[in-house]
């Protein structure tokens, strides 16, 4: 039973570039959620996916945004990258109405310049 | 979602019992109590979750006195391996994947 994959595991971007990450849940989840953690940080939530559709956002600007496909894989994407982006990103996966744990991604490492 | 307060930094050596305790004064009613492990440079694990009294299982227990105000998060007899970082977080059970963290104890097992 394949966990929660992320990809790539690390990459570089330079300023004002822009980035995708990918996600697939553990199987049998249906809900996709997207964390950063900056170094020394909590993860912080950006928003979750379910159903192709955006159900929760955090405090994160518009330059985040994300899309669920219907085989309930995920991508993240980030805008105009700043050198403040650089984090781990996290994915999250659970089955919405179950009432399972939430499983993590090993995550994506970003590193802007 | 009820914040939560746990120490900064614990240190302990191999073959102690660890006790973590989180302080969560505002819980509600729904809320569940969740223990998650980090390791660096990779995603959060979760340890244990309960709801009150004591949770039990093969890696740790969880203990939630009547008030559920706070909550203890103990580790039998750590490891070097046991190194990390341990999140306690509060919440609606299954809310979708919306977790709020803090900042974490950060705990140091030496031999």
């Amino acid at each position: 039973d394949a966990g929660v994959t992320q990809s790539p595991t690390h990459l570089i971007k330079t300023r004002g570039q822009q980035v995708t990450l990918r996600c697939s849940p553990k199987s049998g989840h249906d809900t996709v959620s997207w964390y950063q953690q900056a170094l020394g940080q909590g993860p912080q939530f950006i928003f979750q996916y379910y159903e192709e559709e955006e159900r929760q956002r955090g405090n994160f600007p518009d330059r985040f945004s994300g899309h669920q496909f219907p085989n309930y894989s995920s991508e993240l994407n980030v805008n105009a990258l700043l050198l403040g982006d650089s984090a781990l990103y996290l994915c999250a996966s659970s089955f919405r109405v179950s009432g399972n744990t939430i499983y993590f991604g090993e995550g994506s490492w970003l590193t802007v310049v | 979602l009820a914040k939560t307060t746990q120490p900064i930094s614990m240190d302990s050596y191999e073959g102690q019992e660890v006790n973590i305790t989180c302080s969560h004064n505002n819980i509600a009613t729904n809320d569940y109590i969740t223990w998650y492990q980090q390791f660096p440079s990779q995603g959060p694990r979760f340890i244990i979750q309960g709801y009150k009294t004591k949770v039990t299982n093969e890696v740790a227990s969880l203990f939630i006195p009547a008030d559920r105000k706070s909550s203890t998060l103990s580790l039998p007899r750590v490891s070097l391996s046991d190194t990390a970082v341990y999140y306690c977080l509060v919440g609606v059970i299954n809310q979708g994947g919306k977790l709020i963290f803090g900042q974490g104890t950060e705990l140091s097992v030496k031999p």
